[in-house]
């Protein structure tokens, strides 16, 4: 089983902010990674998939890039509605593993 | 739009069985994999089970084999897990979520609002 390990598991910003999460995994996952915000009681939302494509309707300000074991997401200038939590996710192998989350609060 | 709506959650005592259903709209429902993800209170996002568009192919996580089915049927565009053996581990918010193939092992484009289960005496 892949293991997902994200970085830092809270962070503490405030609007306007640059926010940047990591996740690595336990071994090579090429560029098979997706991110996703989950707020309380919401669906989650799916934000980049395959590393660093933005999925339909997510603004610019979202940004994913990495390969193999090393992955990052950038927000460049956070905004009220971007505190949440937020996981990576793996397709390489079966079975399909999620990262711990890392929750981005408000400063 | 596409729309998922969870319902079949409750309570029930362990070693019980519970069926969930998830109830698609908005895309046409045969030619996509769907996959249902759980949170468990206070955790994070677990895969649980996910099954290609024409139901052919089924997958499951290790902690669910042999007690969990997932089957669909596309004449009604609806998902059913079935539950049985359940144990206190499996409370969680369950998630229905479709992904942007019909061959499984992608990612999750669309998710639902979940339905809980808690599995308690």
């Amino acid at each position: 089983e892949i293991v997902l390990t994200q970085s830092p598991a809270t962070l503490s910003l405030s609007p306007g902010e640059r926010a940047t999460l990591s996740c690595w995994a336990s071994q090579s996952i090429s560029y098979y990674l997706a991110w996703y915000q989950h707020k309380p009681g919401q669906a989650p939302r799916l934000l980049i998939y395959d590393a660093s494509i933005r999925a339909t309707g997510i603004p610019a300000r979202f940004s994913g890039s990495g390969s193999g074991t090393d992955f990052t997401l950038t927000i460049s200038s956070l905004e009220p509605e971007d505190f949440a939590v937020y996981y990576c996710q793996q397709r390489s192998n079966w079975p399909i593993t999620f990262g711990q989350g890392t929750r981005l609060e408000i400063k | 739009e596409v729309q998922l709506l969870e319902s079949g959650g409750g309570l029930v005592q362990p070693g019980g069985s519970l069926r969930l259903s998830c109830a698609a709209s908005g895309f046409t429902f045969s030619s996509y994999a769907m996959t249902w993800v759980r949170q468990a209170p206070g955790k994070g996002l677990e895969w649980v089970s996910s099954i290609s568009g024409s139901g052919d192919s089924t997958y499951y996580a290790d902690s669910v084999k042999g007690r969990f089915t997932f089957s669909r049927d596309n004449s009604k565009n609806t998902l059913y897990l079935q539950m049985n053996s359940l144990r206190a581990e499996d409370r969680a918010v369950y998630y229905c979520a479709k992904e942007p193939y019909e061959t499984t092992g992608y990612f999750y484009d669309y998710w639902g609002q979940g339905t809980l289960v808690t599995v308690s005496s």
